[in-house]
């Protein structure tokens, strides 16, 4: 159980176009999902950390209105990246709990975005 | 603040051989702790975790870590590795508000 992917696992796109990213919770309800941002060879940074049905809370550097987060279920989430550029490429985790204590918090696979 | 170090960068070990991930920490109070494990191109995978009682740890793989207070350290081991082992592994500490801060990993390399 608890089991969480992501959709897609890869994109590329052009400069200037804008990209979604799914994280859904396959086995059970979220309250709380977090999104991470992963650079070559580097750990994770936490950008921002969602409750369903409410607005998320960014970590300081990232800008809210350049990575839009909505958490509209308790299955779902969605990063869109607006306007990407090519310094966007990077590796996007998602993770979710379903209690909102770090205890549970289940990660998803990743998607790779690069984009051109 | 919270913070986690993970001095190595790169470890190589043979396969059969000993590992030991060194992981050290900073947090005001009594820390939740995690390792993780991530294949290349993978999400992550849980590996263990610490809260409180008994502070050696046994995980999924055949790992364990120790939570050392008076060291701040919470290292991960495995007597014996196998080639699959071969990964990037990071130390995590729960920093409060449901976050999750991590070290920034240690790639682990196996020698056939």
């Amino acid at each position: 159980g608890a089991v969480v992917s992501q959709h897609p696992s890869r994109v590329i796109c052009k400069s200037g176009t804008s990209v979604k990213i799914e994280c859904r919770s396959l086995d059970f309800q979220a309250t709380t999902m977090f999104w991470y941002r992963q650079f070559p060879k580097q750990s994770l940074m936490l950008m921002a950390t969602s409750n369903e049905g409410s607005k998320a809370t960014y970590e300081q550097g990232v800008e809210k209105d350049k990575f839009l987060i909505n958490h509209a279920s308790l299955t779902l989430s969605t990063l869109t990246v607006t306007s990407a550029h090519p310094e966007d490429s990077s590796f996007y985790i998602c993770s979710a709990s379903h209690s909102g204590g770090t205890d549970t918090q289940y990660f998803g696979p990743g998607t790779r975005l690069t984009v051109l | 603040a919270q913070s986690v170090t993970q001095p190595d960068i790169h470890i190589t070990v043979s396969e059969g051989a000993s590992l030991e991930l060194r992981c050290n920490y900073s947090y005001g109070a009594t820390p939740y702790l995690f390792w993780y494990v991530q294949s290349p191109g993978q999400g992550l995978q849980l590996l263990l975790k610490y809260f409180s009682g008994d502070t050696l740890v046994q995980g999924i793989k055949g790992f364990e870590a120790e939570f050392k207070r008076s060291q701040s350290s919470f290292n991960l081991r495995k007597p014996s590795v196998h080639w699959s082992d071969a990964a990037e592994y990071f130390c995590a500490v729960g920093a409060g508000d449901d976050k999750i801060i991590f070290g920034k990993g240690t790639r682990l390399h196996i020698l056939p």
